[in-house]
């Protein structure tokens, strides 16, 4: 059976701390690693990982994938307030993808 | 679209009752999924669309859980017989073909079954 687990289940910051999320994954046939936010209902995209060692950045949060330990971090730096809400690891085999816990994210002022 | 849209955003419904769940994909996308998230739970895979036909629909947590999707476009999730342990958001996604696209999501649908 596929799985995905996150660590830590939620984590509590101050505003301009770094934070690392981390994603390990146990699954046949992979084809990508996604990084989601959930604030309210709907997950939105944050990045997308297919190989190994080639980090992805989008202002304050990147993230990089290691096929060789099967797993993924996320990093956000300089943390906000508005960065608090869930952060969803999830991994696509053939059609779907199949979701950590995630990690529950708060950054107080 | 321009993104993924599903409707109602919100249904409360007695136990007992049937419900539709509607998501309409994101424009030229194939592939389509329902998802289920509980209060408080991760996100549970119910089904998955390649055009009209779903190679997987392992997810589906019981028979009172169907779907179908027509014209390779809009998709349509019926719970019969709703329990209250239905109530959750279901949520639809959509992707281009392929192991190597983005999967958007849309805003859920809020089902309470009381």
């Amino acid at each position: 059976e596929d799985k995905v687990v996150q660590s830590p289940l939620s984590l509590v910051v101050h505003e301009g701390d770094t934070v690392t999320l981390n994603c390990s994954y146990e699954v046949t046939n992979f084809r990508s690693l996604l990084w989601y936010k959930q604030e309210k209902k709907a997950p939105t995209f944050l990045f997308m990982l297919t190989s190994s060692g080639i980090e992805k950045k989008s202002g304050r949060l990147s993230s990089i994938l290691d096929k060789k330990e099967l797993s993924s971090i996320l990093n956000i730096t300089a943390t906000q307030t508005g960065d608090s809400a869930i952060y969803l690891c999830a991994v696509r085999v053939y059609g779907k993808l199949t979701f950590g816990q995630g990690t529950i994210l708060t950054v107080h002022p | 679209g321009a993104g993924v849209s599903q409707s109602p955003s919100n249904k409360v419904t007695e136990k007992g009752k049937d419900v539709e769940l509607r998501c309409d994909p994101i424009s030229g996308h194939t592939a389509l999924y329902w998802y289920r998230q509980s209060l408080g739970q991760g996100l549970e895979f119910l089904i998955y669309f390649q055009g009209n036909s779903a190679p997987d629909k392992s997810g589906l947590p019981s028979d009172r859980f169907s779907a179908e999707r027509t014209g390779g476009s809009v998709s349509t999730l019926t719970i019969q017989r709703t329990q209250q342990e239905d109530s959750a958001v279901y949520l639809c996604a959509s992707s281009l073909e392929g192991g190597g696209n983005t999967i958007y999501f849309g805003e859920g649908s809020w089902l309470t079954v009381v």
